[in-house]
C-alpha cells in the first residue's frame, strides 16, 4: 500500500478556505486518491475521490498534482461542522483495501 | 433507513463474557468491512466480506474474534471471552463494488464496547 504523509493538525477560521495537503509519493498508477473525514464521536464519512483530474463535489474540491505524488483537499469556506480528522487514502484499483493512517486534525475557530 | 446501521450503539460487558455486534449494510452493497478504533487511535482493519467469496480475515487480532455474514447482507462480529483490551469502537462499512478504487465506503456510527 502507498504510504501517506499528512500534517498532524491544522487550524482555520470559520468562513475561510482550508487547504489540507497529503503526500503520497509511492502511489501506483491505478490507485485512486480518497479522502474521508471523521467528526467527533462519529464513524468516518466519505468526502471525495479522484484519479488524475481535479474533482469537485458539494463538500469539497480535490486538487491532484500532475505527477500524482501529492494532493490537496480544499474546503472552500470552513464551518464549525468541518472540524474533524481528515484522512487521505490511496485506494488500490486492484483490491478493496481501505487503509486509514493518522490523518490531519482540523480545528475551525469561530 | 438509507445508511449503515449498527447495534447496539453501546455495550458494556464483563471480562470473559462473549459479545455479538451487528451490522446492517446499505441494501444492495456487496462489500462489507469491519474496523476497530481504540480510544485516540486510528482505524484498524479487521475483516472484509465480498458476496459469496471467502472473507479476508487477515486483520482479526486473535482467534477470539470471528465474523459472519448471512445471506450476503447482515453481518455479526463475535468476540469470545472478552478482555479489557477489546474495549474500542467497532465500525462497520459497506460499499457497492470491490476490486475497484472508484467506489466509496459508507460507515455506520459504530458500537462502543466497554469491557469491565
Amino acid at each position: 500500500d502507498a504510504k501517506t504523509t499528512q500534517p498532524n493538525s491544522m487550524e482555520s477560521n470559520e468562513e475561510e478556505p482550508v487547504h489540507l495537503p497529503c503526500n503520497h509519493s509511492t502511489i501506483s498508477g491505478t490507485d485512486y486518491i480518497h479522502w474521508y473525514r471523521q467528526l467527533p464521536s462519529q464513524g468516518p464519512e466519505y468526502v471525495i475521490h479522484g484519479l488524475t483530474s481535479n474533482v469537485n463535489n458539494r463538500m469539497a474540491s480535490l486538487a491532484i498534482a500532475e505527477d500524482r505524488k501529492s494532493s490537496t483537499l480544499i474546503l472552500h469556506r470552513a464551518t464549525l461542522r468541518d472540524a474533524a480528522v481528515y484522512y487521505c487514502i490511496p485506494r488500490p484499483g486492484s483490491n478493496y483495501k481501505l487503509t486509514f493512517g493518522k490523518g490531519t486534525l482540523l480545528t475551525v475557530n469561530p | 433507513g438509507a445508511g449503515v446501521s449498527q447495534s447496539p450503539s453501546n455495550k458494556v460487558t464483563e471480562k470473559g463474557k462473549d459479545v455479538e455486534l451487528r451490522c446492517d449494510p446499505i441494501s444492495g452493497h456487496t462489500a462489507l468491512y469491519w474496523y476497530r478504533q481504540s480510544l485516540g487511535q486510528g482505524l484498524e482493519f479487521l475483516i472484509y466480506f465480498q458476496g459469496n467469496s471467502a472473507p479476508d480475515k487477515s486483520g482479526l487480532p486473535s482467534d477470539r474474534f470471528s465474523a459472519e455474514r448471512t445471506g450476503g447482507s447482515v453481518s455479526t462480529l463475535t468476540i469470545q471471552r472478552t478482555q479489557q483490551e477489546d474495549s474500542a469502537v467497532y465500525l462497520c462499512a459497506s460499499s457497492l463494488a470491490f476490486l475497484s478504487g472508484d467506489t466509496e465506503a459508507f460507515f455506520g456510527q459504530g458500537t462502543r464496547l466497554t469491557v469491565v
